[in-house]
């Protein structure tokens, strides 16, 4: 079981709005920065947000990340059939002293 | 452009020693951490450690006792040994840069290898 709670899955219609949520605590998200990750099938992961809300250069932004308290979200707006992949959020978490993933979610596009 | 590359052998028979190398190619280890990452077939990600470019490690605890992390900074190589391997450890390993460390900021990642422990 995951220290950050992702849920398994999600889904939307193209055009569509979706978030995606990870919860965590005081240890991880509640003390430092949230990143993103897209895997699309077969590939290797790919870093979509970091540092809670920042793109990196050639990512849409259509994705957007967010962060409040002990919880992290990830938003895609303007769902497009390639958006259909694996997300997982990291944080590095204080008491572990180690980096922790999500569990991941898987996105459908419907 | 800063390019990783993972190599090992694919098969590696249970008890015996895991061991990898990922190749940066397109820029230079200094001034960054290298980190191992494993996916199990079908599940998560999960994090093995980290080799900041001066040598200094940190591992997950629950691995700690069997993993090395090391770095070869003549041939632009870090290295992974996974000791007294299960099947359990059947996995694709990445090995990918950290921006800044202790964050979880990786980017990039290489292609990943499979490895299966199996007799």
């Amino acid at each position: 079981q995951s220290v950050l709670t992702q849920p398994p899955s999600a889904s939307g219609t193209p055009g569509q709005r979706v978030t995606i949520s990870c919860s965590g605590s005081s240890s991880n998200i509640g003390s430092n920065t949230v990143n993103w990750y897209q895997q699309l099938p077969g590939t290797a992961p790919k870093l979509l947000i970091y540092s809670n809300d920042q793109r990196p250069s050639g990512v849409p932004d259509r994705f957007s990340g967010s962060k409040s308290g002990t919880s992290a979200s990830l938003a895609i707006r303007g769902l497009q059939s390639e958006d259909e992949a694996d997300y997982y959020c990291a944080a590095w978490d204080d008491s572990l002293n180690g980096l922790i993933f999500g569990g991941g979610t898987k996105l459908t596009v419907l | 452009q800063v390019q990783l590359q993972e190599s090992g052998p694919g098969l590696v028979k249970p008890s015996e020693t895991l061991s990898l190398t990922c190749t940066i190619s397109g820029g230079s280890i200094s001034n960054y951490y290298w980190t191992w990452i494993r996916q199990s077939p079908g599940k998560g990600l999960e994090w093995i450690g980290y080799i900041w470019y001066s040598g200094r490690t940190n591992y997950k605890s629950s691995l700690k006792n069997r993993v090395t992390i090391s770095l070869d900074t003549s041939n632009n190589q870090i290295s992974l040994k996974l000791t007294s391997v299960i099947a359990a450890d059947t996995a694709v390993y990445y090995c990918a840069r950290e921006l800044v460390g202790a964050t979880g900021w990786f980017d990039p990642w290489g292609q990943g290898t499979l490895v299966t422990v199996s007799s």
